[in-house]
């Protein structure tokens, strides 16, 4: 395996356009994570699954955001009508256990950097 | 509300010597510290982690160590290499998601 994958890697698209992003986590790795990194800060949770239940949405995901994992497997996060405030690197990360603790670290994607022009 | 700060948001040290990163934490219930790296154009790396039970960590040329009653822990790099270049992410765990600091940016001059 070769770790988290995120696809695409860029992604510029208009203001009011719908995007899709797509994560393949590690192989059996029961939780996934999306978050959110700006400029000059560090990355900002938004949501996580563990296996395909949705157990968490951070207050920083509008309505226009929704995330899936429906087989429990691979996730998609998307957003609609984009803004420009939404111009970020969009990071995916994946661990193998319930908690996050010793030993069940999380693992991130390349992330893939939006721009809405 | 930045629970995890984070508040050199760069260093410079030379080649050979120590670098320290300093990170504080404000959530009582964070019990599971790591720091990661991260290059321009990826995703961060797990670097090193200490769980709320130790006070020190130590992998090879890093090592964590955790002041639980200050709420704040710092990251040792020794001797400091020119691939330890990166930015550096404090990170702190509640078991259900990390939180980040804002990063330091490290630059070991040669």
């Amino acid at each position: 395996d070769t770790g988290v994958s995120q696809d695409p890697r860029h992604k510029i698209t208009k203001r009011g356009q719908n995007v899709t992003f797509r994560c393949d986590p590690i192989s059996e790795h029961n939780r996934l994570y999306w978050y959110r990194q700006t400029l000059g800060q560090g990355p900002e949770f938004l949501t996580y699954f563990q296996n395909e239940a949705q157990l968490e949405k951070s207050r920083l995901l509008s309505d226009r955001f929704s995330a899936e994992r429906p087989k429990g497997s691979f996730s998609t996060l998307e957003i609609q009508r984009t803004e420009q405030g939404d111009s970020a690197m969009y990071l995916c990360a994946s661990s193998p256990g319930g908690e996050l603790g010793m030993n069940t670290e999380a693992f991130f994607g390349q992330g893939t950097r939006l721009t809405v022009v | 509300d930045q629970q995890v700060k984070q508040n050199s948001p760069s260093l410079s040290v030379q080649e050979g010597r120590i670098s320290i990163l300093n990170c504080d934490y404000t959530n009582s219930m964070f019990d599971y510290f790591l720091w990661y790296k991260k290059y321009p154009a990826e995703g961060p790396t797990f670097l090193i982690s200490i769980s709320s039970i130790k006070d020190k960590n130590e992998d090879g040329r890093f090592t964590v160590f955790l002041n639980k009653s200050a709420k704040h822990l710092s990251l040792h790099i020794v001797p400091s290499q020119p691939g330890d270049s990166a930015v550096y992410f404090c990170a702190a765990s509640d078991r259900r998601r990390l939180s980040f600091g804002a990063g330091t940016t490290v630059t070991v001059r040669a």
